[in-house]
């Protein structure tokens, strides 16, 4: 698989109810962040998460990251209708050589929060 | 907040046809990059472009793309013949390139649009 999957896919929730998202990766990490996209619209960064950080939060989301299981898990909690959309995570890949901050995506879950 | 905006939101073109996608990145942000979403699918990296020259381009960013920052406040993509398969959202971003490199987030303009028929 590639670097940066997503699951689930899908995610279907009620209002109110937490949310769950997780990555995982292949290779070494610099940070992973985490983006939300509403339906065809730009990309919206949530969060960062540095390779030597195991937790981190922002509102009512909460990011954690574990470098050993190269996996990165988003919870959003208290879900409200308008966190309906699709959410993906990036890596930034940690380049010994100096290097450079492409950002590589995974697939994305869409989550559906239901009123 | 400052933001990154792209134009034009939307562009549909013909086959074979120039199009030139223009971006204007927060003003203090030191790094730019495109990236593209084909419909249905992942965003993918294009290029990424630092003091005024291509720092890294993916194998999609061949000789039909092209960047440039023509003065000191836009950034632009340039496809030189469009092809069906470029039909996607093309995304810019801009960091300001921190101290450390692991804080540095790239933040997205809302898009454009590019349809080629």
């Amino acid at each position: 698989s590639q670097q940066g999957e997503e699951d689930p896919q899908a995610l279907s929730i009620q209002e109110g109810e937490n949310a769950t998202m997780n990555c995982s990766y292949k290779t070494s990490i610099n940070n992973l962040q985490w983006y939300r996209q509403n339906s065809g619209r730009g990309l919206v960064h949530l969060i960062l998460i540095r390779s030597n950080e195991r937790e981190k939060h922002s509102g009512r989301l909460r990011v954690t990251l574990d470098t050993s299981k190269k996996s990165s898990s988003l919870l959003i909690t208290a879900s409200r209708a308008a966190d309906t959309a699709s959410y993906f995570c990036a890596t930034v890949l940690r380049m010994f050589s100096g290097g450079y901050n492409k950002l590589i995506f995974g697939a994305g879950t869409r989550l559906a929060v239901h009123p | 907040e400052p933001e990154v905006t792209q134009t034009p939101s939307h562009q549909v073109t013909q086959m074979g046809q120039e199009v030139i996608l223009r971006c204007v990145p927060i003003s203090n942000h030191l790094y730019f990059y495109w990236y593209r979403q084909i419909l249905g699918q992942k965003v993918e990296f294009l290029v990424s472009f630092y003091n005024n020259e291509i720092s890294e381009k993916s194998e999609i960013f061949d000789d039909q793309f092209s960047v440039e920052r023509p003065d000191g406040s836009n950034f632009t993509l340039k496809i030189r013949s469009t092809k069906l398969e470029d039909s996607a959202m093309y995304f810019c971003a801009s960091s300001v390139l921190a101290r450390q490199a692991s804080t540095d987030t790239q933040y997205f303009g809302p898009g454009t649009r590019l349809t080629v028929l």
